[in-house]
């Protein structure tokens, strides 16, 4: 079986660049949560959405982030534009949501460093 | 605001001892916790989960207990191996009606030494 699949693995851009983030989740999984992660603050989830609709993006940095979720295979995030501290780790994950157990799956990553 | 949080920031073990890694939690109303491992250069992998109406659980080599009384999580890794060197991170799902995210603790670095 496939895992959550992120892509690119690695990105470098320069500062005021736009950047796009793509997530495929598990075939199946009707949650997807983008995290992004830091060594200064860790795993911290910025939003996640439940049957293709934003549920919480409370975690989203501010304007210059957005994520959608057109259909139930693919997921993006976008940066624009992109500023150095930007630079993370982003993680994509994937659950099925039933009843309290929601184990989720993560993505491989995109390291995104902004020069 | 509450969150999870680890005692231990590194933890060095003997290769073939038993490995501990401690986890404190604040909310109360939590109601399901899991165990990830990440490690160098992936994505955080699912180890074993536990269910609030429980205080054990066990899996290959590894088993999680949870101590509500104290709000007081562990992951038992038996027989450490080289392979288990890694950073891990317990999770919690704050139970609120609609939500499913999880909140990370900062994480524990278990090392093994040969």
């Amino acid at each position: 079986d496939a895992g959550v699949i992120q892509s690119p693995r690695h990105e470098v851009t320069e500062m005021g660049q736009e950047v796009t983030l793509r997530c495929k989740p598990i075939s199946g999984h009707n949650s997807l949560f983008w995290y992004r992660q830091t060594m200064m603050r860790g795993l911290e989830l910025l939003i996640y959405f439940n049957n293709n609709v934003p549920i919480d993006d409370s975690g989203m940095p501010e304007d210059r982030f957005s994520a959608k979720m057109p259909n139930a295979s693919f997921s993006t995030l976008k940066i624009q534009p992109s500023e150095p501290r930007d630079s993370a780790v982003y993680f994509c994950a994937s659950s099925f949501t039933g009843q309290s157990t929601d184990t989720q799956y993560f993505g491989p990553g995109t390291r995104l460093t902004v020069l | 605001g509450e969150s999870v949080g680890l005692h231990l920031p590194t933890l060095s073990v003997q290769e073939g001892d038993n490995s501990i890694i401690n986890c404190a939690y604040s909310n109360s109303a939590s109601d399901y916790f899991i165990w990830y491992k990440q490690e160098s250069g992936k994505g955080p992998q699912f180890i074993i989960d536990i269910r609030s109406n429980m205080d054990k659980r066990q899996g290959q080599r590894v088993t999680v207990l949870l101590n509500k009384t104290v709000k007081h999580l562990s992951l038992q890794i038996a027989a450490t191996q080289p392979g288990d060197s890694a950073v891990y991170f317990c999770a919690e799902n704050i139970k609120d009606t609609g939500r499913r995210a999880l909140t990370f603790g900062s994480g524990t670095r278990l090392q093994v030494q040969p």
